[in-house]
């Protein structure tokens, strides 16, 4: 099934150390996010891309970049973790063409980030 | 700027009673509207989705959702719960306007007393 896979499930990170985590889909959607979602919060989008375009939001601190660099793959890097970035990270994926044309959003199944 | 409310942030209803979750947006033109349940610890999983046609939308796990217009809201319904519906729930908007985003609402989180 075509789906959108999110690697690890759970990652445990030491403060300060940088960490990665990866998104893959297998459909073939052109747009891509990353999403960060505290305990008892709704997501918060951070940045997404719309083929290579990156376009980041304006709130998200500059420890969170971001690289795509294929149509399947994207990833997030934090590259100074504190014990604030503890949360779960949601990729997502969605189709739209330059007319507005939309498909829904797919959802990973998240990775929960531990910093001790 | 765009906006998704969700009045609701804690219900608790009896297994097999009938369930409202409420949702409202404030957009200008017709949104693109969702449900979206999480359980602990898990992603998002959609329910239902309006893009256009029917207000009433039928989603998965028996669920269905009302769009509105004149109340700008998308209420999300089920006749009977079970105690596997405890969860929480998200409304989400993407507003059609170029953003290519979905906003959501703070979530409404659902316990069911068995």
């Amino acid at each position: 099934d075509a789906m959108v896979i999110q690697n690890p499930r759970y990652q445990v990170t030491q403060f300060g150390k940088p960490v990665t985590l990866s998104c893959s889909q297998t459909l073939n959607h052109n747009v891509m996010y990353w999403y960060q979602q505290k305990s008892s919060q709704a997501p918060k989008l951070l940045f997404h891309y719309y083929d290579k375009d990156f376009n980041n939001e304006a709130d998200t601190p500059d420890n969170f970049q971001s690289r795509r660099p294929n149509t399947s793959f994207c990833f997030l890097d934090i590259r100074s973790p504190g014990l604030g970035d503890a949360a779960m990270y949601l990729c997502a994926t969605s189709s739209y063409s330059r007319t507005g044309r939309r498909q829904g959003y797919t959802f990973g199944s998240g990775t929960r980030l531990t910093v001790v | 700027a765009q906006s998704v409310t969700q009045p609701d942030i804690h219900i608790t209803v009896s297994e097999g009673a009938s369930l409202e979750l409420r949702c409202n947006y404030s957009y200008g033109a017709t949104p693109y509207l969702f449900w979206y349940v999480q359980s602990p610890g898990q992603g998002l999983q959609l329910l239902l989705k309006y893009f256009s046609g029917d207000t009433l939308v039928q989603g998965i796990k028996g669920f269905e959702a009302e769009f509105k217009r004149s109340q700008s809201s998308f209420n999300l319904r089920k006749p009977s719960v079970h105690w596997s519906d405890a969860a929480e729930y998200f409304c989400a908007v993407d507003s059609g306007a170029g953003s290519y985003q979905l906003t959501f609402g703070k979530g409404t989180k659902l316990s069911v007393i068995p």
